[in-house]
């Protein structure tokens, strides 16, 4: 089953600007992790942010969470084309499982 | 139609010996990922296998790791002489020819070293 939703479901923005990308989630968790996954290959992890932070940032991205909204954010400054690819969600609620949501497929046009 | 299966479900073993992860994909689904996590991280790629043939494996040790996917069978995450760091639990995922974008995932094999 799917527990984090990300919006939009599609996003594509002119190169240099900045992408921003949302996730909610239903249940408690111990941590939320982002992933960037291109087209055909495997997911690759990009940042972990754990419930008692709010904020995390990894060069050009920026990560929120607000667990009173039970929701996060995913900011990729400064755009570059390299960013084109899927991004996915994922929480960690501390039982062995990792829930992703469906995805959202950012597309940077030059 | 199963779901990815991985076995075992828990695997301990004692430092120098060698784990064998298997991973059953869906029916119809011939590429195979593994992945592994430690403790409060997050999902780290290993490899991507298509039957018979390793697309990528960037992400694999360099040494006493090694995968594989045969024509028939299960797909095969093999670790020799196994150290304590190796403690993790290893997910497979798979995908369908035609959508190589959506990956679903076993619950995950989780290795113990003594």
């Amino acid at each position: 089953s799917q527990q984090g939703e990300e919006d939009p479901q599609a996003l594509s923005i002119q190169e240099g600007e900045n992408a921003t990308m949302n996730c909610s989630y239903k249940t408690s968790i111990n941590n939320l992790q982002w992933y960037r996954q291109n087209s055909g290959r495997g997911l690759v992890h990009l940042i972990l942010i754990r419930s008692n932070e709010r904020e995390k940032h990894s060069g050009r991205l920026r990560v929120t969470l607000d667990t009173s909204k039970k929701s996060s954010s995913l900011l990729i400054t400064a755009s570059r084309a390299a960013d084109t690819a899927s991004y996915f969600c994922a929480t960690d609620a501390g039982d062995d499982k990792i829930i992703f949501g469906k995805g959202t497929r950012l597309h940077i046009l030059p | 139609n199963a779901g990815v299966m991985q076995n075992p479900r828990h695997l301990v073993r004692r430092r120098g010996q060698e784990a064998r992860l298997r991973c059953s994909p869906m029916k119809g689904h011939s590429h195979v990922y593994w992945y592994r996590q430690l403790p409060e991280e997050g999902l780290k790629f290993m490899v991507y296998l298509q039957k018979e043939n390793i697309i990528d494996e960037s992400g694999m040790p360099k040494e006493r790791f090694s995968a594989e996917f045969p024509k028939e069978g299960p797909s095969i995450l093999r670790i020799q002489q196994v150290v304590r760091g190796d403690s993790a639990a290893y997910f497979c995922a798979s995908s369908p020819l035609d959508s190589t974008d959506t990956q679903y995932f076993g619950p995950g094999t989780r290795l113990t070293v003594l």
